[in-house]
């Protein structure tokens, strides 16, 4: 089991739709992940919270927008998908963020389908 | 940006046999590996980090390998068990950066 915990696991939604992803560490890891994951692709980077604070944004389109409410928890808003958006949104965090070398730790996921 | 990759995208070996993934990375200034497991429906875990003043680091059945002369990292399991088929992936970082993956590598054990 990980120390990660994503919800929901699935997530179907229509284009017009607005969702949320959640993810939860309690390992008081400082630094939280939003990565999106393609099949038989490497996962990649969209966004980066070190001590609660956006650090890095890849280049996101708006339709996703990400929350840090706390030190434990991140959220990922959806609104007005693609269908191109399905993939596999995987959840990290890690001791230090960037400046530091430490492992990320991910949670299973949540398997997003647009239709 | 630079990328990190793999020599060979899959990977078939007998249970019992040692597996050896291999990956090459082109960033001089990363200083810290990671190799990852992911399994069907799972997210990536962690298998093994190592840092670049090392060049050796041993775990678990797991060995990684660093030679920051040819920029290549090797992750060898020992005694392959069916339940170490996955995609395997490599992922470097220099410090101030984000984690980067490579490609991946898909480990099938046969019996």
């Amino acid at each position: 089991d990980t120390e990660v915990t994503q919800t929901p696991k699935h997530l179907v939604m229509g284009m017009t739709n607005k969702k949320s992803l959640k993810c939860e560490q309690h390992m008081g890891h400082r630094a939280m992940y939003w990565y999106k994951q393609k099949a038989k692709k490497p996962p990649e980077l969209m966004f980066v919270y070190s001590y609660e604070k956006l650090s890095i944004n890849e280049s996101v389109p708006s339709r996703f927008s990400p929350e840090c409410p706390n030190s434990s928890l991140l959220n990922l808003h959806l609104h007005a998908l693609q269908p191109e958006d399905s993939a596999l949104y995987l959840c990290a965090s890690s001791q230090e963020s960037t400046g530091g070398n430490s492992p990320l730790h991910f949670g299973n996921g949540t398997r997003l389908t647009v239709t | 940006g630079e990328s990190v990759g793999l020599h060979l995208p899959t990977l078939s070996v007998q249970e019992g046999d040692n597996s050896i993934i291999n990956c090459a990375y082109s960033n001089s200034a990363s200083d810290y590996f990671i190799w990852y497991k992911q399994e069907s429906g799972k997210g990536p875990q962690f298998i093994i980090d190592i840092r670049s003043n090392m060049d050796k680091r041993q775990g678990q059945r797991v060995t990684v390998l660093l030679n920051k002369t040819v920029k290549h990292l090797s992750l060898q399991i020992a005694a392959t068990q069916p339940g170490d088929s996955a995609v395997y992936f490599c992922a470097e970082k220099a410090t101030g950066y984000a984690l980067n993956f490579g490609k991946g590598t898909s480990l099938l054990v046969t019996p």
